[in-house]
């Protein structure tokens, strides 16, 4: 009964792969946010959307795209995947209007 | 940018202490949330305090907005509430919504 998914929950690729993680949401909400947690660190922001059309980079965008294929999905791409890449993916979604961010699982991602 | 400071960085406690963890912000606030992250990653929204007090269980926290500083109580310790809880803060003027996480703090809670 998740209201935020992420796939896939774990994910071990190597150096120069492209990968793509996916992030989908049964809130109804329109912003959509990706972020990154390295071990012992808080998040930071890689990338957000206001809705489809509305797509914002944040604090560390270098290395990474997204797409934002519906109001309900937003996937964040790593076109060449490299070691320090390596950490804990989040999706996060909050209504327009609202003050409050839902985090979806997560996704551990590992680059050899 | 904005500065989100949390300690203590750890902190141990037996099962049954209580125990305050504190957030300090540089710069005024729209919005901010407490976290707990369990240790199997995941993060659970605690509360939504912008400003004033809230409740819920043995868990309380007060923003007090004018200052620059949240609290979060933990009351009643147990094993279940380890985990790493993180101050997050969507500063005034900004985006909305894009949260500046602090580097939270470590509790561990021991039998």
């Amino acid at each position: 009964d998740a209201d935020v998914t992420q796939t896939p929950r774990n994910r071990i690729t190597k150096t120069g792969k492209r990968i793509m993680l996916e992030c989908s949401q049964t809130k109804g909400h329109d912003r959509m946010y990706w972020y990154r947690q390295d071990p012992g660190l808080g998040l930071q922001l890689i990338y957000y959307s206001f809705d489809v059309k509305d797509i914002n980079k944040g604090e560390i965008s270098d290395g990474y795209s997204v797409s934002r294929q519906a109001q309900a999905k937003f996937s964040l791409s790593l076109e060449s995947a490299i070691p320090n890449q390596t950490a804990l993916y989040f999706c996060a979604t909050m209504p327009s209007g609202g003050n409050e961010q839902f985090f979806g699982p997560g996704t551990r991602l590992t680059v050899l | 940018g904005i500065q989100v400071e949390q300690s203590p960085p750890d902190l141990i406690l037996q099962e049954g202490a209580n125990s305050t963890l504190r957030c300090n912000f540089s710069d005024s606030v729209n919005n901010l949330q407490w976290f707990h992250q369990n240790p199997w990653g995941q993060l659970i929204n605690l509360f939504y305090i912008p400003s004033g007090t809230k409740q819920n269980g043995r868990l309380s926290a007060t923003t007090v907005a004018t200052e620059r500083y949240s609290l979060l109580y933990i009351s009643s310790s147990q094993t279940t509430d380890s985990g790493v809880y993180f101050c997050a803060v969507d500063p005034y003027g900004g985006s909305q919504g894009n949260l500046i996480f602090g580097k939270g703090t470590k509790l561990s809670v021991k039998p």
